[in-house]
């Protein structure tokens, strides 16, 4: 059974500083998705960004990148010049290209997040 | 596009009371999930539809979870009775059938069980 872990269970991080969540993994398969989301006080997750484990490239999107070691199992986001509106719940979370839990999303415990002015 | 659209947004009942939570996914999106979200924790998968088959319910506790996907579009999650344990966070997602990520994810049913 595949699983995720982040062990950071609160960060902070000093308005246009640069930080970074941690996120590791178990899981057999050779195909995958990993994502990170985020989830503010409204609760509707948002993804902020995602790495297909087929790709060698780490995934960015503009603030947002991701520093991804297949062979280790660790999948961190960097989130560069942070905002007040960071603030958040951060989650890892995995999902299998294929068999019968195909495309359901297993998240770790979360990190929140805290951007100070 | 509209989002997944969830309600009631808050619920408060009694321990051995029943509720019902309601979700209506993107239109065209074949795939619906349940997700329960405990305080502290991420959330988990509690039932998987594509279009209004059961694809996975492994993990719902079916002794007093119930759910279903009428004509492949709108779905309720039921739990009869409830029970302490089950003051969560529910989430409902839907994405495309054919892809592997693409989800939306709706703003959750917040329920209190006393």
């Amino acid at each position: 059974a595949q699983t995720v872990t982040q062990s950071q269970p609160e960060m902070s991080v000093q308005e246009a500083e640069t930080v970074t969540l941690s996120c590791t993994y178990d899981t057999s398969e050779s195909n995958y998705y990993l994502f990170w989301y985020k989830q503010p006080p409204s609760r509707q997750m948002i993804l902020v960004i995602r790495q297909e484990a087929y790709k060698q490239q780490n995934a960015t999107e503009n603030r947002f990148s991701v520093n991804f070691q297949k062979a280790a199992k660790s999948f961190s986001l960097k989130i560069s010049d942070s905002q007040l509106g960071d603030t958040a719940m951060y989650f890892c979370a995995f999902s299998q290209l294929y068999g019968g839990s195909q495309g359901n999303l297993i998240f770790g415990k979360g990190t929140k997040l805290s951007v100070k002015p | 596009e509209a989002g997944v659209a969830q309600s009631p947004r808050y619920k408060i009942i009694e321990k051995r009371q029943s509720v019902a939570f309601w979700c209506n996914p993107i239109s065209g999106h074949a795939t619906l999930y349940w997700y329960q979200q405990i305080l502290g924790q991420g959330p988990k998968l509690l039932i998987q539809f594509q279009n209004n088959g059961v694809v996975d319910d492994s993990q719902l506790p079916k002794d007093r979870f119930s759910a279903e996907r009428l004509k492949g579009v709108d779905s309720t999650l039921k739990i009869q009775p409830a029970k302490l344990e089950d003051s969560a966070v529910y989430l409902c997602a839907s994405r495309p059938g054919g892809a592997n990520y693409g989800y939306t994810f709706g703003s959750g049913t917040r329920l209190t069980v006393v």
